[in-house]
């Protein structure tokens, strides 16, 4: 029963170059958390995401930023031209659906992409 | 909007000593509370949480935590502590309606164990 599989682990990008982060959700789940993780800091949530929808993207960056998660194939987390400022561990976490679930039982985090911008 | 404050960076207590990690939360009605754990380069370990019930609430790896809604706090507690308990400790608060059940996080408790 395998877990929130996020890949890669690492990451490192030039400034200027596009990072693609990818999360696929437990077995059976079709809602999608994303949530960065700056040097010395908490996680702070980024969107909020089930299949072909974006639920919640308040927390989302107002550019450079987005979110998919299609049909088939795990849910995608596009920075484009990276800057020094977006190195960070970014997880993410998946719930059944559009109810309690996390709240009740708690997020299932993956291990996170950490991302190195040089 | 919620908030929760974690009030120490660090804390170094000693093999066998006991811990209290402290917790306080901001929000309007009775929260979602969580801790986890998080060790070097790995992803976040739910430690516990609570919703409602008792509110002394037990975990794994022998972490307790006690809910006081007339202090708003959640501390995390374990009687004694194991080198293999050094890690970073991040209590959060989970909130539900709108478009989903986010969760707010603390900024963290780095726990050092002397041996």
């Amino acid at each position: 029963n395998a877990g929130v599989m996020q890949n890669p682990r690492h990451l490192v990008r030039r400034r200027g170059q596009e990072a693609r982060l990818r999360c696929s959700p437990m077995k059976g789940h079709s809602h999608v958390y994303w949530y960065r993780q700056l040097p010395e800091e908490g996680l702070k949530f980024m969107v909020y995401l089930q299949k072909e929808n974006i639920i919640d993207e308040s927390g989302m960056p107002k550019e450079r930023f987005s979110a998919e998660f299609p049909k088939e194939g795990p849910s995608i987390l596009r920075i484009q031209q990276v800057v020094r400022g977006d190195s960070a561990a970014y997880f993410c976490a998946s719930s059944p659906g559009r109810d309690r679930g996390p709240l009740d039982y708690g997020y299932t985090f993956g291990s996170g992409t950490r991302l190195t911008v040089v | 909007a919620q908030s929760v404050t974690q009030p120490d960076i660090h804390i170094t207590v000693s093999e066998g000593a006991s811990l209290e990690l402290r917790c306080n939360y901001s929000y309007g009605a009775t929260p979602y509370l969580f801790w986890y754990v998080q060790s070097p380069g790995q992803g976040l370990q739910l430690l516990l949480k609570y919703f409602s019930g008792d509110t002394l609430v037990q975990g794994i790896k022998g972490f307790e935590a006690e809910f006081k809604r007339s202090q708003s706090s959640f501390n995390l507690r374990k009687p004694s502590v194991h080198w293999s308990d050094a890690a970073e400790y991040f209590c959060a608060v989970g909130a539900w309606g709108g478009g989903g059940n986010k969760l707010t996080f603390g900024t963290g408790t780095q726990l050092k164990v002397e041996l």
